[in-house]
């Protein structure tokens, strides 16, 4: 299958600071890309849709200027956790999806520990 | 919108015994797609199965088979002898089809032990 890369695995950060989080295809061109959060036993939520070249959409609730997506390449997605706290501790994974959108990828997850 | 229902919280199974994890859909769209994932407690997310609603036979990938009952929304994945590796949590997915530009709406898991 196709292959989403995620990077860093893991991540532990200061309240305050900001973290940027990257996603990349290695074998195939994403102009779409989606970022999801997991909290500890519970399931997976999508937070955004990254478009390349335009802005990311966001679902109801997650703010956007707290979790800022930047898609500048057909490969590359990152998601900045913005001042973060330790609310914001959690699994964020991304995925694209792969030509007709019948397969959907998934990188191997950032878990984010603020303290 | 969609939604995604994952009644089984938990299984245990013995080893080399088949097993249903149960997923049903409820969905306004006319054309989606269902997935099934595992997560190992790494945290990846493993692509098993995907089933489009349109399909007319019911797909299967080497031990995984998606029992699709459309007219009852429901997409079953079936785990044929079961290995000691397959305990982990188990997703059922779907979302709508048409290029790729949706992402999924997740249940809320089925945690799988198999027992030697």
């Amino acid at each position: 299958g196709a292959v989403v890369s995620q990077h860093p695995s893991r991540v532990i950060c200061k309240s305050g600071t900001s973290v940027k989080i990257e996603c990349r295809s290695l074998d195939f061109q994403a102009t779409t890309m989606f970022w999801y959060r997991q909290f500890p036993k519970q399931s997976l939520m999508l937070m955004a849709t990254s478009n390349e070249g335009s802005k990311a959409t966001y679902e109801q609730g997650v703010e956007k200027d707290k979790f800022l997506i930047n898609h500048a390449s057909l490969t590359l997605s990152t998601l900045t956790v913005t001042s973060a706290h330790p609310e914001d501790s959690s699994f964020y994974i991304c995925s694209a999806r792969v030509g007709s959108g019948s397969l959907a990828f998934f990188g191997q997850g950032t878990r984010l520990t603020v303290v | 919108a969609q939604k995604i229902t994952q009644t089984q919280p938990g299984m245990f199974v013995q080893e080399k015994e088949a097993v249903t994890l149960d997923c049903t859909y409820d969905t306004s769209d006319p054309s989606y797609g269902l997935f099934w994932y595992k997560q190992p407690s790494s945290g990846e997310m493993i692509f098993l199965i995907y089933q489009g609603s349109y399909d007319q036979q019911n797909a299967t990938e080497g031990r995984y088979s998606l029992n699709f009952q459309k007219a009852r929304k429901s997409a079953n994945l079936v785990i044929s002898a079961s290995q000691l590796g397959d305990s982990a949590m188990y997703f059922c997915a779907m979302s709508p089809t048409g290029g790729g530009a949706d992402g999924l709406t997740f249940g809320k898991g089925t945690h799988l032990i198999i027992q030697p």
